[in-house]
């Protein structure tokens, strides 16, 4: 089944501990973002890459951290998170950007930094 | 930069009536995309229409665009309990690697 697998789905931590999210898609899509969504602010773009090894910021990346060293993967981390970063996160990938392509989402990370 | 914005931010109806939700964006676009999401849950692709088309039908939905109003709606004809959701459009902008989404509309649909 084509999917996009975002780990954890729920994650409780304290501020400063460093923690990874993952985020795995098996349709060898080249286009791959991070996205939060907070109330009264729609999805807000974190981070995004092109293809393996492209990364390039998006409107909200102060505090992320990702890689992209497969075209599969494509890791959110958080250095030392702080409770303004508290949010639900969710990854997406499409086959490349732009053109007429959708994008397939991760059913979401919803992260609490005490 | 948000700059999709949906109007209503709620609505409710009854099951059967039809449903319709606006958009307005500011910049240009190479199309426009509308995506569902279930309570908390992950969001799901519904159907985009590119910036030269003004109409377009999938099932029991169907958007329109007005380029030199930017801005699009998305009709649900017949609804379902189970189209309760929210509902955002998002565009994707001309010179950005990014889809840039609305603050959505939560639709209600009373069985």
């Amino acid at each position: 089944e084509a999917q996009v697998t975002q780990n954890p789905r729920y994650l409780i931590t304290v501020t400063g501990k460093k923690l990874t999210v993952t985020c795995s898609q098996n349709m060898n899509h080249e286009y791959m973002s991070w996205y939060r969504q907070d109330p009264g602010l729609g999805l807000r773009q974190i981070y995004y890459s092109m293809n393996v090894e492209v990364t390039d910021k998006g409107d909200v990346p102060e505090g992320y951290k990702v890689s992209r060293k497969e075209k599969r993967n494509f890791p959110l981390i958080l250095e030392s998170p702080s409770p303004n970063q508290t949010s639900l996160y969710f990854c997406a990938s499409s086959p490349r950007f732009g053109g007429s392509t959708e994008a397939f989402f991760g059913q979401g990370t919803r992260l609490t930094v005490v | 930069s948000q700059q999709g914005e949906e109007d209503p931010q709620a609505l409710s109806i009854q099951e059967g009536e039809n449903a319709t939700m606006n958009c307005s964006y500011k910049t240009s676009i190479n199309n426009l995309q509308w995506y569902r999401q279930n309570s908390g849950r992950g969001l799901v692709h519904l159907i985009l229409i590119r910036s030269n088309e003004r109409e377009k039908h999938s099932g029991r939905l169907r958007v329109t665009l007005d380029t030199s109003k930017k801005s699009s709606s998305l009709l649900i004809t017949a609804s379902r309990a189970a189209d309760t959701a929210s509902y955002f459009c998002a565009t994707d902008d001309t010179g950005r690697r990014a889809l840039t989404f609305g603050s959505g509309t939560r639709l209600q649909v009373q069985p």
